[in-house]
């Protein structure tokens, strides 16, 4: 089963414009990871939030962390066509085993 | 070369039949964990292995095995496979310390069974 859902399950921006997309789960967690999939591919590791931060940024990226709501957000900003992709996010909830639990995904569109 | 390569890209297998399939870990990891991933929705967690035992496992019945090389490389072996076994099959490999990672992910194996 699914400990995350994400919201929206789709997107579809003009370039130029942020994209945010959400994340619920369900469980308490250790960290919190974004990860990105292009066409049905490998997952791309974006970035790892852990447990006791609230907000992290890494370039265009910024995740935020509500560990009393169980909820994050991926915003990205000024997206470009090439930020087209489905982005997941993964919890890490289980000690030891590094199990991740992901989401369904929100599928990020960006037209030109 | 650095990153997880995994084999074969693409395959066909028959109702029944056996599959294996491998991963080549990122230079430096230590852990190896598989996924399963059905069209249109997230990964699900297989197995771990770490130090060439299993080290954590997710439901998926007995007929999904595995193991990790000396050489931190791995094999997904499936048996009796079903129809609803096809599926993008993704290997992740990452380090186990004491600060959490993120992982690296291989392109996947996309298996089809007819």
């Amino acid at each position: 089963s699914q400990q995350g859902e994400e919201d929206p399950q789709a997107l579809s921006i003009q370039e130029g414009e942020n994209a945010t997309m959400n994340c619920s789960y369900k469980t308490s967690i250790n960290n919190l990871q974004w990860y990105r999939q292009n066409s049905g591919r490998g997952l791309v590791h974006l970035i790892l939030i852990r447990s006791n931060e609230r907000e992290k940024h890494s370039g265009r990226l910024r995740v935020t962390l509500d560990t009393s709501k169980k909820s994050s957000s991926l915003l990205i900003t000024a997206s470009r066509a090439a930020d087209t992709a489905s982005y997941f996010c993964a919890t890490d909830g289980i000690q030891g085993a590094q199990k991740l639990v992901f989401g369904q995904g929100t599928r990020l569109t960006i037209n030109p | 070369e650095t990153g997880v390569t995994q084999s074969p890209t693409h395959l066909i297998k028959t109702r029944g039949q056996q599959v294996t399939l491998r991963c080549s870990s990122q230079s430096g990891h230590n852990t190896v964990s598989w996924y399963q991933q059905a069209l249109g929705q997230g990964p699900q967690f297989i197995f771990q292995y770490y130090r060439e035992e299993e080290n954590g496992r997710g439901n998926f019945p007995p007929r999904f095995s595995g193991l990790q090389f000396p050489n931190y490389s791995s094999e997904l072996n499936v048996n009796a496979l079903e129809l609803d076994d096809s599926a993008l099959y993704l290997c992740a490999s990452s380090f186990t310390s004491g600060q959490p990672y993120g992982y690296t992910f291989g392109s996947g194996t996309r298996l089809t069974v007819v």
